[in-house]
């Protein structure tokens, strides 16, 4: 029930496509979708969130799709670029307390030159 | 401060040893976080303090594993009698839930067990 499914775990695209990551969620008591972006040695940092009020959140290229009836959301990054290489985590949270916001196992990206 | 900090960043230990890893939460957090995260991995929870409540430490690994967060503001994990497959990166991340959900990381310590 608080697991995070996160698809693919890895994903190879030229610059300028349009990756696509995906997750799923059981509890239907969440109701913060964060997705975090990490690069190597660093700690990761917000990138975008979505609550399931809304079906779409766009901030610059990234855009997160939110379906509440089959439970799941994507993170889309539309002109991709290297820079964006990284790994992306999807974490969904009810309250922000303790084990009530759950990461999924993170997609690791690598946008071609 | 400015961000999350972390102490050290790397840390190399022999196994059977302590090692004590520090967190310092942004300025006015109420929440803090512990996480592990093995290479390539996911991140694995360990531990919530928020406030002056009792700690969640459902997810710390065995009795090896232990926390505390001193005058609700700086935090320290310690490992006891390290074992190798305690290696991984240690993060920490603060925020305060009642402004927002975001947490806020630091840069993790590197912890490897010889």
């Amino acid at each position: 029930q608080q697991q995070v499914k996160q698809s693919p775990q890895s994903l190879i695209v030229q610059k300028g496509g349009i990756p696509i990551i995906n997750c799923a969620y059981e509890n239907t008591a969440f109701d913060y979708f964060p997705w975090y972006q990490q690069f190597p040695g660093k700690g990761p940092a917000l990138l975008i969130a979505i609550r399931p009020d809304v079906s779409e959140k766009k901030e610059g290229r990234f855009t997160i799709s939110f379906n509440k009836s089959a439970k799941q959301f994507s993170l889309h990054i539309m002109d991709s670029q290297p820079g964006d290489s990284a790994t992306y985590f999807c974490a969904a949270s009810f309250g922000n307390y303790g084990q009530n916001f759950v990461f999924g196992p993170g997609t690791r990206l690598s946008v071609l030159p | 401060g400015a961000g999350v900090s972390q102490s050290p960043s790397n840390k190399v230990t022999e196994k059977g040893k302590d090692v004590e890893l520090r967190c310092d939460p942004i300025s006015g957090h109420t929440a803090l976080y512990w996480y592990r995260q093995s290479l390539g991995q996911g991140l694995e929870f360990l531990i919530y303090f928020q406030g002056n409540s009792a700690p969640d430490k459902s997810g710390l690994p065995s009795d090896r594993f232990s926390a505390e967060r001193t005058g609700g503001s700086v935090s320290t994990l310690t490992i006891q009698r390290t074992q190798q497959e305690d290696s991984a990166v240690y993060l920490c991340a603060s925020n305060s839930p009642d402004l927002t959900d975001t947490q806020y990381f630091g840069p993790g310590t590197r912890l490897t067990v010889l």
